[in-house]
Parts: structure tokens; C-alpha cells; sequence
């Protein structure tokens, strides 16, 4: 079964900069894995952020970025807002599934 | 702007089935892909599956054996049957919009709500 993992906590203080990344059991994540991520506050719905690798949806503040690091999908954080505490999630797309990762709990402080 | 919202019981007894209804407003259902995806208390996100308007489906390898979407185009709604229910499928339900395009991306754009169902007797 394939497991995609994501760090389970990070930290960074309000106006840093902080890399989430996603990984994938099968190998190195690639573009050909459309990489997503979404952000979920709590009692709320997950909102879209990134999608295919990089791009941005029509809301994703500017503040948020995404790319390919090491073998990895990562979401970057520039500029960290005290509302960007929230759980993150990434999500691949595999040849016969779509699987999300555990999710990352970042903190503000 | 497209708004989804789930609807149906919010508590199942254990051996039953599971059913509930997302209701498409604001554009059509035609032309995308339709998702479940769960939610269990305190953990993280699961996909259930998809619906393609036309009626094809994917689903969770997991799931697949106890799960069936279906697409209601006059209605703009498509719905999830999840069978043999324990507590395992507690969760609160999201359903969402997908795209599953190379060349202009594959993203789940818009998300409903969410709905609780309790699997308890």
C-alpha cells in the first residue's frame, strides 16, 4: 500500500520561513505526481492551496509556494502569518489512486 | 463560485449502509470530477473515491469493495453509498470537486462543509 509522509509537527516564529515536504513510498515524487496541498484550520473544511507541483489557486495568498526538493513535493512558507497555524496536507496522484499524507501540524510561535 | 454541500443521517448503525447527497450549486456538475474524501476524529484525510459527470468511477483500493458514487446530472448531485458500516467509518464527509487534467492541473478546488456520521447502534 502506498504511503505518502509528511513531517508530523514543525514550528517557526511569525514572519519566518519554514519548507514542508511530502514524500512518497514508491520513490522520488516527480511533476508526474501533481503534487496538491491543502490547508486545514480547526472545525474547518481543507482549503486548496497549491496544486500540479506549483501552481496557485486564484486565493492562495502569495506568501505560499511550492515546488520539488530532493526528491521531495514541498509547500513553503515565506513571511509566516499568526493565521497560518493550521494542519497541512499533501496529496499524489498515482496511476490508479490518489493518496494524501498524514498531514503537518505547523505552529506559529 | 461554486458551493457543495453534504447532506444526509448523521448516525448509522453498525452492518448498515451509509448514504449521503452532495448538492452542486453555482455550476455544473458536467465537465468535472466529483470526490468523497473522509475524515476520522483527530486524524487525518482519506479519498473514498470519484465520479467522473459521465458516470466513470475510481475508488480507494481500500474502500472499493463497500463503496459506490453515483452522478445525478439533472440534479446537479452525486452521491455516496458505503456499505457494511463499523465504527471504523466514523468520520465527518467531505465532498469536493476534482480536476484530473495534465495539461491545465489536477487539483480538489472546492470542498463542502463537511458532514458528521457516527457509525453506533
Amino acid at each position: 500500500q502506498t504511503v505518502v509522509t509528511q513531517e508530523p509537527s514543525l514550528t517557526v516564529s511569525p514572519g519566518g520561513t519554514v519548507t514542508l515536504t511530502c514524500a512518497s513510498s514508491t520513490g522520488a515524487v516527480t511533476s508526474g505526481y501533481y503534487p496538491n496541498w491543502f490547508q486545514q484550520k480547526p472545525g474547518q473544511a481543507p482549503r486548496a492551496l497549491i496544486y500540479s507541483t506549483s501552481k496557485k489557486h486564484s486565493w492562495t495568498p502569495a506568501r505560499f509556494s511550492g515546488s520539488l526538493l530532493g526528491g521531495k513535493a514541498a509547500l513553503t512558507l515565506s513571511g509566516v502569518q499568526p493565521e497560518d497555524e493550521a494542519e497541512y496536507y499533501c496529496l499524489l496522484y498515482y496511476s490508479d489512486a490518489v493518496v494524501f499524507g498524514g498531514g503537518t501540524k505547523l505552529t506559529v510561535l | 463560485q461554486v458551493q457543495l454541500q453534504e447532506s444526509g443521517p448523521g448516525l448509522v448503525k453498525p452492518s448498515e449502509t451509509l448514504s449521503l447527497t452532495c448538492t452542486v450549486s453555482g455550476g455544473s456538475i458536467s465537465s468535472y470530477y466529483w470526490t468523497w474524501i473522509r475524515q476520522p476524529p483527530g486524524k487525518g484525510l482519506e479519498y473514498i473515491g470519484y465520479i467522473f459527470y459521465s458516470g466513470s468511477t475510481n475508488y480507494n483500493p481500500s474502500l472499493k469493495s463497500r463503496v459506490t458514487i453515483s452522478v445525478d446530472t439533472s440534479k446537479n448531485q452525486f452521491s455516496l453509498k458505503l456499505s457494511s458500516v463499523t465504527s471504523a467509518d466514523t468520520a465527518v464527509y467531505y465532498c469536493a470537486r476534482a480536476s484530473f487534467s495534465d495539461s491545465s492541473g489536477r487539483t480538489f478546488d472546492y470542498w463542502g462543509q463537511g458532514t458528521l456520521v457516527t457509525v453506533s447502534s
